[in-house]
């Protein structure tokens, strides 16, 4: 099944630094969704974005629905100890009911 | 609690043998589905219901059953033709609304599945 072109794979920061990843796509979609993951656990949802060029914030994440409709990004500002985890961002083409996820962005924060 | 509860957590599995993982939801949510994640990897769909007794294949069905007799409840069952099972599964539930303003799956913790 097609994947999400999520970047980058991995990131190792500082505690303090900001974060910045994206998911970009060839066709078109109508909702893209940002999650985190901790190991062993279900996919929390962050974020929910359902309209181009909407930008939305949860507390220090901010995240963007691209306005070509194939990409988006999510920030991390201040990044803490706790932000370490899988972060996936998953898409929904139109006239589909099916998400397609991406391949995940691991993120390791240090003291 | 309102969610999704899945179980078991962690389920060993003999060769030859079919397992059953239970997913149950109160959020009274139309849509469930089923993922499997390999170390490393994405999620990807073994099968969806958006309806009660009707359901479809996602991207990897080859080796899996799945019932919905009740709006709450939607069990994966592996079987003995799933030649790997050995993953993390991931349960998810949905409402059904217009495209335009998008259907947000939020997930179960999850059931590991180990083949011994």
């Amino acid at each position: 099944g097609q994947q999400l072109n999520q970047s980058p794979q991995s990131m190792f920061i500082q505690e303090g630094e900001d974060v910045s990843m994206n998911c970009t796509s060839s066709s078109i979609f109508n909702t893209w969704l940002w999650y985190k993951q901790d190991p062993g656990e279900g996919p929390v949802l962050l974020i929910a974005l359902y309209k181009a060029g909407e930008l939305t914030s949860n507390g220090r994440l901010t995240a963007q629905f691209g306005i070509t409709r194939k990409d988006s990004f999510l920030n991390i500002s201040a990044s803490i100890p706790s932000d370490v985890g899988i972060y996936f961002c998953a898409g929904r083409p139109y006239n589909t009911d099916k998400l397609i996820f991406g391949t995940g962005t691991r993120l390791q924060v240090f003291p | 609690d309102g969610g999704i509860t899945q179980s078991p957590k962690y389920l060993f599995r003999k060769e030859g043998q079919n397992v059953t993982l239970s997913c149950e939801q109160n959020l009274n949510h139309d849509a469930m589905y089923w993922y499997r994640q390999d170390p490393g990897q994405g999620l990807r769909l073994i099968y969806y219901s958006q309806i009660v007794n009707d359901f479809q294949k996602g991207d990897i069905a080859e080796g899996y059953s799945v019932s919905r007799e009740k709006k709450e409840s939607f069990p994966l069952t592996v079987t003995s033709a799933q030649k790997n099972p050995t993953a993390f599964y991931l349960c998810a539930s949905s409402t059904l609304t217009s495209h335009t303003s998008g259907n947000t799956i939020y997930f179960g913790e999850g059931s590991w599945l180990t083949v011994v």
